[in-house]
Protein backbone atom coordinates (compact mmCIF):
# COMPACT_ATOMS: atom_id res chain seq x y z
CA UNK A 1 0.00 0.00 0.00
CA UNK A 2 1.25 3.48 -0.74
CA UNK A 3 2.22 5.50 2.67
CA UNK A 4 1.84 9.04 2.82
CA UNK A 5 3.98 9.78 6.12
CA UNK A 6 3.90 13.50 7.82
CA UNK A 7 7.03 14.22 9.73
CA UNK A 8 5.27 15.09 13.14
CA UNK A 9 1.52 14.41 14.97
CA UNK A 10 1.78 17.09 16.84
CA UNK A 11 3.44 20.90 16.85
CA UNK A 12 3.56 23.57 18.80
CA UNK A 13 5.22 26.68 18.03
CA UNK A 14 5.01 30.60 18.83
CA UNK A 15 3.81 33.18 16.83
CA UNK A 16 5.92 34.28 14.39
CA UNK A 17 8.02 31.05 14.25
CA UNK A 18 8.91 30.43 10.52
CA UNK A 19 7.03 26.54 10.53
CA UNK A 20 8.02 23.52 8.36
CA UNK A 21 5.58 20.83 7.79
CA UNK A 22 7.07 17.71 5.83
CA UNK A 23 5.80 15.10 4.16
CA UNK A 24 6.73 11.83 2.11
CA UNK A 25 5.07 9.80 -0.26
CA UNK A 26 6.70 6.31 -1.45
CA UNK A 27 4.87 5.46 -4.48
CA UNK A 28 5.81 8.05 -6.73
CA UNK A 29 3.26 9.59 -7.27
CA UNK A 30 3.25 12.76 -9.54
CA UNK A 31 0.73 14.72 -7.23
CA UNK A 32 0.67 16.02 -3.78
CA UNK A 33 -1.64 18.38 -1.90
CA UNK A 34 -1.83 20.39 1.80
CA UNK A 35 -5.22 20.81 3.02
CA UNK A 36 -5.83 22.15 6.57
CA UNK A 37 -9.17 20.79 8.13
CA UNK A 38 -11.32 23.14 10.63
CA UNK A 39 -14.29 21.61 12.35
CA UNK A 40 -17.25 22.99 10.40
CA UNK A 41 -14.97 24.03 7.65
CA UNK A 42 -14.17 20.78 6.37
CA UNK A 43 -10.83 20.16 3.97
CA UNK A 44 -9.41 23.48 2.18
CA UNK A 45 -6.93 23.05 -0.04
CA UNK A 46 -3.58 25.28 0.89
CA UNK A 47 -1.52 24.06 -1.90
CA UNK A 48 -0.46 21.81 -4.77
CA UNK A 49 1.83 20.47 -7.23
CA UNK A 50 2.10 18.25 -10.50
CA UNK A 51 5.77 18.06 -10.52
CA UNK A 52 8.67 18.65 -9.38
CA UNK A 53 9.28 22.24 -8.72
CA UNK A 54 5.65 22.86 -9.77
CA UNK A 55 3.38 24.10 -7.28
CA UNK A 56 -0.47 25.83 -7.63
CA UNK A 57 -2.49 27.74 -5.44
CA UNK A 58 -5.19 26.40 -3.72
CA UNK A 59 -8.15 28.07 -2.32
CA UNK A 60 -6.48 29.60 0.73
CA UNK A 61 -2.74 29.88 -0.05
CA UNK A 62 -2.00 33.41 1.98
CA UNK A 63 0.43 32.69 4.96
CA UNK A 64 1.70 29.42 3.34
CA UNK A 65 4.47 28.26 1.05
CA UNK A 66 5.67 24.94 0.18
CA UNK A 67 8.40 23.52 -1.97
CA UNK A 68 9.11 20.47 -3.75
CA UNK A 69 12.40 19.37 -4.18
CA UNK A 70 12.28 16.28 -4.71
CA UNK A 71 9.53 13.75 -6.57
CA UNK A 72 8.70 12.27 -3.10
CA UNK A 73 8.93 15.04 -0.57
CA UNK A 74 6.55 18.01 -0.18
CA UNK A 75 7.05 20.92 1.97
CA UNK A 76 5.01 23.26 3.58
CA UNK A 77 5.68 26.67 5.21
CA UNK A 78 4.17 29.46 7.71
CA UNK A 79 6.63 31.61 6.64
CA UNK A 80 5.38 33.41 10.04
CA UNK A 81 3.20 31.42 12.32
CA UNK A 82 -0.24 32.90 13.74
CA UNK A 83 -2.46 32.21 15.90
CA UNK A 84 -5.38 31.57 12.96
CA UNK A 85 -3.01 29.26 11.17
CA UNK A 86 -3.47 26.40 14.54
CA UNK A 87 -5.20 23.26 12.84
CA UNK A 88 -4.76 19.82 11.53
CA UNK A 89 -2.98 19.96 8.33
CA UNK A 90 -3.10 17.09 5.94
CA UNK A 91 -0.91 15.85 2.83
CA UNK A 92 -1.99 13.70 0.35
CA UNK A 93 -0.81 12.38 -2.71
CA UNK A 94 -2.21 10.93 -5.78
CA UNK A 95 -1.22 9.54 -9.09
CA UNK A 96 -4.59 9.59 -11.18
CA UNK A 97 -6.98 11.75 -8.35
CA UNK A 98 -9.97 11.34 -10.70
CA UNK A 99 -10.08 7.40 -10.85
CA UNK A 100 -8.55 6.59 -7.93
CA UNK A 101 -8.81 9.52 -5.47
CA UNK A 102 -6.36 10.37 -2.97
CA UNK A 103 -4.08 8.90 -0.44
CA UNK A 104 -4.02 10.40 3.25
CA UNK A 105 -1.28 11.33 5.67
CA UNK A 106 -2.43 11.22 9.13
CA UNK A 107 -2.10 14.42 9.89
CA UNK A 108 -0.04 17.52 11.74
CA UNK A 109 -2.05 18.85 14.47
CA UNK A 110 -0.40 22.78 14.92
CA UNK A 111 -1.15 25.04 18.03
CA UNK A 112 0.42 28.50 17.48
CA UNK A 113 0.55 30.20 20.88
CA UNK B 1 -16.89 26.02 -9.83
CA UNK B 2 -17.29 22.61 -8.01
CA UNK B 3 -19.20 22.12 -4.45
CA UNK B 4 -19.98 19.65 -2.53
CA UNK B 5 -22.93 19.51 0.02
CA UNK B 6 -23.34 17.25 2.84
CA UNK B 7 -26.48 16.81 5.28
CA UNK B 8 -25.65 18.64 8.81
CA UNK B 9 -24.66 16.77 11.72
CA UNK B 10 -23.90 15.50 13.74
CA UNK B 11 -25.47 12.01 13.83
CA UNK B 12 -26.06 9.79 16.94
CA UNK B 13 -27.16 6.05 15.86
CA UNK B 14 -27.73 3.00 17.78
CA UNK B 15 -25.98 0.06 17.02
CA UNK B 16 -27.64 -2.25 13.99
CA UNK B 17 -29.33 0.97 12.65
CA UNK B 18 -30.06 1.83 9.36
CA UNK B 19 -27.56 4.82 7.85
CA UNK B 20 -28.07 7.61 5.28
CA UNK B 21 -26.35 10.32 4.95
CA UNK B 22 -27.03 12.84 2.45
CA UNK B 23 -24.47 14.18 -0.41
CA UNK B 24 -25.10 16.26 -3.49
CA UNK B 25 -22.80 18.25 -5.69
CA UNK B 26 -22.60 21.26 -8.42
CA UNK B 27 -20.26 20.33 -11.27
CA UNK B 28 -20.25 20.86 -14.93
CA UNK B 29 -19.52 17.23 -17.11
CA UNK B 30 -19.15 13.81 -15.40
CA UNK B 31 -17.28 14.45 -12.50
CA UNK B 32 -15.96 11.37 -10.16
CA UNK B 33 -17.78 11.17 -6.78
CA UNK B 34 -16.04 9.47 -3.30
CA UNK B 35 -16.62 9.38 0.31
CA UNK B 36 -13.78 9.35 2.82
CA UNK B 37 -13.79 8.28 6.31
CA UNK B 38 -11.79 9.60 8.95
CA UNK B 39 -11.57 7.46 12.19
CA UNK B 40 -10.00 9.64 15.47
CA UNK B 41 -6.90 10.52 15.57
CA UNK B 42 -6.52 9.45 11.72
CA UNK B 43 -5.87 10.58 8.38
CA UNK B 44 -8.35 10.34 5.77
CA UNK B 45 -8.89 6.71 4.12
CA UNK B 46 -10.99 6.41 0.94
CA UNK B 47 -14.55 4.45 1.71
CA UNK B 48 -15.74 3.67 -2.15
CA UNK B 49 -16.12 5.70 -4.84
CA UNK B 50 -18.33 6.18 -8.51
CA UNK B 51 -16.52 7.13 -11.79
CA UNK B 52 -19.81 7.54 -13.83
CA UNK B 53 -23.56 8.16 -13.81
CA UNK B 54 -25.65 4.91 -11.97
CA UNK B 55 -22.17 3.05 -10.82
CA UNK B 56 -22.99 2.33 -7.22
CA UNK B 57 -19.34 1.72 -4.98
CA UNK B 58 -19.58 -0.66 -1.87
CA UNK B 59 -17.42 -0.86 0.67
CA UNK B 60 -17.62 -2.25 4.33
CA UNK B 61 -21.16 -2.64 4.13
CA UNK B 62 -21.26 1.25 2.94
CA UNK B 63 -22.99 1.49 -0.49
CA UNK B 64 -23.78 4.79 -2.45
CA UNK B 65 -25.00 5.04 -6.01
CA UNK B 66 -24.13 7.89 -8.49
CA UNK B 67 -27.45 9.64 -9.98
CA UNK B 68 -26.81 12.78 -11.94
CA UNK B 69 -30.52 12.99 -12.50
CA UNK B 70 -30.18 14.33 -8.77
CA UNK B 71 -26.70 15.49 -8.47
CA UNK B 72 -26.53 13.16 -5.49
CA UNK B 73 -24.11 10.41 -3.95
CA UNK B 74 -25.89 9.62 -0.78
CA UNK B 75 -24.12 6.94 1.51
CA UNK B 76 -25.63 4.12 2.96
CA UNK B 77 -25.60 1.30 5.27
CA UNK B 78 -27.91 -1.38 6.82
CA UNK B 79 -26.64 -2.03 9.94
CA UNK B 80 -23.90 0.42 11.46
CA UNK B 81 -21.67 -0.82 14.13
CA UNK B 82 -19.72 1.03 17.32
CA UNK B 83 -16.48 0.98 14.78
CA UNK B 84 -18.06 3.12 12.41
CA UNK B 85 -17.87 6.20 14.47
CA UNK B 86 -16.07 8.45 12.65
CA UNK B 87 -16.24 11.69 10.12
CA UNK B 88 -17.63 11.03 6.75
CA UNK B 89 -16.50 13.14 3.34
CA UNK B 90 -18.27 13.19 0.64
CA UNK B 91 -15.75 14.81 -2.63
CA UNK B 92 -15.56 15.56 -6.07
CA UNK B 93 -13.31 15.25 -9.15
CA UNK B 94 -13.27 16.48 -12.22
CA UNK B 95 -12.14 14.01 -15.34
CA UNK B 96 -8.98 16.32 -15.94
CA UNK B 97 -6.82 13.76 -16.10
CA UNK B 98 -4.15 12.52 -13.90
CA UNK B 99 -3.72 16.08 -12.73
CA UNK B 100 -7.04 16.55 -11.06
CA UNK B 101 -8.66 18.18 -7.58
CA UNK B 102 -10.63 17.07 -4.85
CA UNK B 103 -13.61 19.50 -3.68
CA UNK B 104 -14.83 18.35 -0.38
CA UNK B 105 -17.77 18.19 1.49
CA UNK B 106 -17.89 19.46 5.17
CA UNK B 107 -17.78 16.33 7.20
CA UNK B 108 -20.72 14.68 9.31
CA UNK B 109 -19.82 13.12 12.04
CA UNK B 110 -21.46 9.77 13.42
CA UNK B 111 -21.37 8.32 16.54
CA UNK B 112 -23.06 4.87 17.04
CA UNK B 113 -24.14 4.05 20.64
CA UNK B 114 -23.65 0.42 21.61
Amino acid sequence: DVKVTQSSRYLVKRTGEKVFLECVQDMDHENMFWYRQDPGLGLRLIYFSYDVKMKEKGDIPEGYSVSREKKERFSLILESASTNQTSMYLCASSWDGANYGYTFGSGTRLTVV
Amino acid sequence: GNSVTQMEGPVTLSEEAFLTINCTYTATGYPSLFWYVQYPGEGLQLLLKATKADDKGSNKGFEATYRKETTSFHLEKGSVQVSDSAVYFCALSQHTGANSKLTFGKGITLSVRP
